[in-house]
């Protein structure tokens, strides 16, 4: 497996201003992910982040809102920028990894909060 | 639109008893599935998983079972242990995609 380390757990901010998450691998990995899980919701992707090239943004989300940065293959931020309270909801990272390519590890998730 | 449901969100047991819980999804190009398991401020770790080949996979007290013909996936968790309370994602992969379900969140009541 991976284990993937992501902060800050949590936090609370005023709307319009950024907070940059990050997530550190123990391994090397060619994919990271990042998630949105908002309340009773399923967990939705916001884009993929392949070191060297630019992250690849799903529906609905856009490079202005949700900067990736994936500086080299341990290591990955996304920046919610212009925040909103719609913003608040718990925010994931991910890969494949661990010898199988198949399986996501997850880190365990920042609550974000924007009042 | 959902590639992935699950259609129960929560679902109480009694301690020792066997918990059941659902997953259908739509896309037959899914060759691989697994069931996450989740914490109250952790994120998502994974359980078990099975491909499209098999139809059932054990690992000790979990046991996934996958019925093409129905697009149904389900995950047996026997006996259940009052630690087994948590919320269960089942996802679904094809390529680098994956699809997760919406979870369903198990009691085990002791």
């Amino acid at each position: 497996s991976a284990v993937i380390s992501q902060k800050p757990s949590r936090d609370i901010c005023q709307r319009g201003t950024s907070l940059t998450i990050q997530c550190q691998v123990d391994s090397q990995v060619t994919m990271m992910f990042w998630y949105r899980q908002q309340p009773g919701q399923s967990l939705t992707l916001i884009a993929t982040a392949n070191q060297g090239s630019e992250a690849t943004y799903e529906s609905g989300f856009v490079i202005d809102k949700f900067p990736i940065s994936r500086p080299n293959l341990t290591f990955s931020t996304l920046t919610v920028s212009n925040m909103s309270p719609e913003d608040s909801s718990i925010y994931l990272c991910s890969v494949v990894g661990g010898g199988s390519k198949n399986i996501q590890y997850f880190g365990a998730g920042t609550r974000l909060s924007v009042l | 639109d959902q590639q992935v449901k699950q259609n129960s969100p929560s679902l109480s047991v009694q301690e020792g008893r066997i918990s059941i819980l659902n997953c259908d999804y739509t896309n037959s190009m899914f060759d691989y599935f697994l069931w996450y398991k989740k914490y109250p401020a952790e994120g998502p770790t994974f359980l078990i998983s099975i491909s499209s080949i098999k139809d059932k996979n054990e690992d000790g007290r979990f046991t996934v079972f996958l019925n093409k013909s129905a697009k149904h996936l389900s995950l047996h968790i026997v006996p259940s242990q009052p630690g087994d309370s948590a919320v269960y994602f089942c996802a679904a992969s094809g390529g680098n995609q994956f699809y997760f379900g919406t979870g369903t969140s198990l009691t085990v009541i002791p």
